[in-house]
């Protein structure tokens, strides 16, 4: 089972250029999240969806935008990158939002320059 | 006070010692707490769940709560090199009109020497 698919898995981005990262599931799972991890910093909640249709701001949402068009797909998209976003980022889901069991995917490395 | 504390380590044990992994929360609404590990460029795996004070064992791991004194740890026994990664607690608390917080720890990270 694959779980949690990202892509890509690292990327070098020019600042002020536009990115999307793409989150896939395969588990059918109603909530899905982005979290970015620094050093120092720890794992940080960007945006969250419970369920296809509705997406929330977690506690770093500025500079990022996500969508959720139907169950499997999380796609974060960062309009224009500043070298503050350089980061490791997680995808992430879980059953439902009231559970804290997440499976998260392998990461996407994004250097801003 | 950050609402969860974790000694970011690194800590480097034997291989077979006894680790012993905490963290501190000052959020008395937790109510969920767990263990994830993550290896080296990968990401985190939930090892470990409990909703209670007390023990929770688990092969040779033992999540232990107290929430009188708002800490919890992770306990690895006869450790391997295999247990060598950055282990993170995680805790949950319900925030009102059907959301929840789930705030993650900055993880400690383990070494086991052959």
């Amino acid at each position: 089972t694959a779980g949690i698919t990202q892509a890509p898995t690292s990327q070098i981005l020019a600042a002020g250029r536009s990115m999307t990262l793409r989150c896939t599931q395969d588990m059918r799972h109603n909530a899905m999240y982005w979290y970015r991890q620094d050093l120092g910093l720890g794992l940080r909640l960007i945006h969250y969806s419970n369920t296809a249709g509705t997406t929330g701001k977690g506690e770093v949402p500025d500079g990022y935008s996500v969508s959720r068009a139907n169950t499997d797909d999380f796609p974060l998209t960062l309009a224009s990158a500043v070298p503050s976003q350089t980061s490791v980022y997680f995808c992430a889901s879980s059953v439902t939002r009231d559970t804290g069991e997440l499976f998260f995917g392998e990461g996407s490395r994004l250097t801003v320059l | 006070q950050k609402e969860v504390e974790q000694d970011p380590g690194p800590l480097s044990v034997p291989e077979g010692a006894i680790v012993s992994l905490n963290c501190t929360y000052s959020n008395s609404a937790f109510q969920y707490f767990m263990w994830y590990r993550q290896y080296s460029r990968k990401g985190p795996e939930l090892l470990m769940y409990t909703y209670s004070s007390g023990n929770k064992e688990d092969g040779r791991f033992t999540a232990q709560v107290d929430k009188s004194s708002k800490y919890i740890s992770l306990f690895i026994r006869d450790s391997q090199p295999s247990d060598s990664a950055t282990y993170l607690c995680a805790m949950r608390a319900y925030s009102g009109a059907g959301s929840y917080q789930l705030t993650f720890g900055k993880g400690t990270k383990l070494s086991v020497i052959p």
